[in-house]
């Protein structure tokens, strides 16, 4: 199966509620991004976390890395219907400094009215 | 989206026909990308570019011909297709192949018959 996996694969929401994604992966990482893609266009970076960082926010977002799980959480707060969109994770296990990410299926979230 | 522009939009093109996808950035990045995204699947990379250079070839079939004449255009020509390469093709850029954010395009939304 592939590096990142994304779970769960759909998740449907009220407003205001706040959404939690997570990716699991498989080898040992530098950093993991995550990306946003809205229905047909093209992904949109998030946020990224280094190996060495356990936590990060930006804005609503809240990114959790948890080396030894292999796995990382993306929690929206106060979700907004604008948030509605596929998110990705996406590691980065290159070597000799390359930028190699490899991305996950994506979580489908949908925030309703 | 003005900083990765990609045309055309959607293409529809028949097994035997010879077609182009382009993909202009314009945020001064050294490094670009080609991206497959098929339905239910994670967003496989294709080619990676350095200063005009091919840096990586994801074992992709000879039907897809990348092309990049500078930095800041790259071109992926297709012939000979299979209606399974029917997917949406990503561009994408960094400032450099060792830079951690990379900035996408809308993608072509390419139908093989």
């Amino acid at each position: 199966s592939q590096q990142g996996e994304e779970d769960p694969q759909a998740l449907s929401i009220q407003e205001g509620e706040n959404a939690t994604m997570n990716c699991s992966y498989k080898t040992s990482i530098n950093n993991l991004q995550w990306y946003r893609q809205n229905s047909g266009r093209g992904l949109v970076h998030l946020i990224l976390i280094r190996s060495n960082e356990r936590e990060k926010h930006s804005g609503r977002l809240r990114v959790t890395l948890d080396t030894s799980k292999k796995s990382s959480s993306l929690l929206i707060t106060a979700s907004r219907a604008a948030d509605t969109a596929s998110y990705f994770c996406a590691t980065d296990a290159g070597t000799g400094g390359g930028n190699k990410l490899t991305f996950g299926t994506g979580t489908q979230l949908k925030v309703e009215l | 989206e003005t900083g990765v522009t990609q045309t055309p939009r959607h293409l529809v093109m028949g097994m035997t026909n010879k077609k182009s996808l382009k993909c202009e950035q314009h945020l001064g990045h050294n490094a670009m990308y080609w991206y497959k995204q098929s339905a239910k699947k994670p967003l496989e990379l294709m080619f990676v570019y350095s200063l005009e250079e091919r840096v990586e070839n994801n074992s992709v079939p000879s039907r897809f011909s990348p092309e990049c004449p500078n930095s800041s255009h790259l071109f992926l020509h297709l012939h000979t297709l299979q209606p399974e390469d029917s997917a949406l093709y990503l561009c994408a850029s960094s400032q450099e192949v060792r830079s951690n954010e990379q900035f996408f395009g809308p993608g072509t939304r390419l139908t093989v018959l």
